[in-house]
């Protein structure tokens, strides 16, 4: 099967400007995560969408950061305007939750540099 | 806060020797528990699982260990393989909340 789907890999932007990442999940995939992961550091949950619905969004950052998940497939995550420090690993993740526990399946993530 | 906690930030093993990745948590409430591992420029891959009501899961060369009343559990890896080098995460969960720890970077020499 094919895995989590994010682009770009790499972006590098300046302070101010604004960024979006894209997420791909696995087919048949009901439910979506959006993750951030600080050097040295474990990922941190941004959001948490079940189907469209964004169910757990209390981390993200809401003056400056969206996040969509259409059709409740695809998501991406918007960051304006971006800041210093929002450097990170943006990870993307999906499960198939119905009972029980489902292990995340994680995507490559797009590393952010804001100069 | 740190809810999960890998206070080691590294450890170095030799091949064939056994590695034990060790993971600590706060939160009695969390009922599962999962080991990640990580390939630079790759996202972190499922490893294993361990729900709260085991105190053991083995897959393979992978044991999960979970004490707890210490709030404490461990990742064995015997024999230990050059391929295994890689960064390892714990995760705890509960009510669909899930926290990781920082993460212990294993090396395994030749």
């Amino acid at each position: 099967e094919a895995g989590v789907v994010q682009s770009p890999r790499y972006k590098i932007i300046e302070k101010k400007q604004p960024v979006a990442f894209w997420c791909n999940p696995i087919s048949g995939h009901n439910t979506l995560y959006w993750y951030r992961q600080n050097l040295g550091q474990g990922p941190e949950l941004l959001i948490r969408y079940e189907n469209e619905e964004a169910v757990d969004d209390s981390q993200l950052p809401k003056d400056r950061f969206s996040a969509e998940r259409l059709k409740g497939v695809d998501s991406t995550l918007k960051i304006q305007p971006a800041e210093l420090g929002d450097s990170a690993v943006y990870l993307c993740a999906s499960s198939f939750r119905d009972r029980g526990i489902s292990p995340l399946h994680f995507g490559n993530g797009t590393r952010l540099t804001v100069t | 806060d740190q809810q999960v906690k890998q206070n080691s930030p590294s450890l170095s093993v030799q091949e064939g020797r056994i590695s034990i990745l060790n993971c600590d948590y706060t939160n009695s409430m969390f009922d599962y528990f999962l080991w990640y591992k990580k390939y630079p420029a790759e996202g972190p891959t499922f490893l294993i699982s361990i729900s709260s009501i085991k105190d053991k899961n083995e897959d393979g060369r992978f044991t999960v260990f979970l004490n707890k009343s210490a709030k404490h559990l461990s990742l064995h890896i015997v024999p230990s393989q050059p391929g295994d080098s890689a960064v390892y995460f714990c995760a705890a969960i509960y009510n669909n909340d899930m926290r990781f720890g920082a993460g212990t970077r294993l090396t395994v020499k030749p």
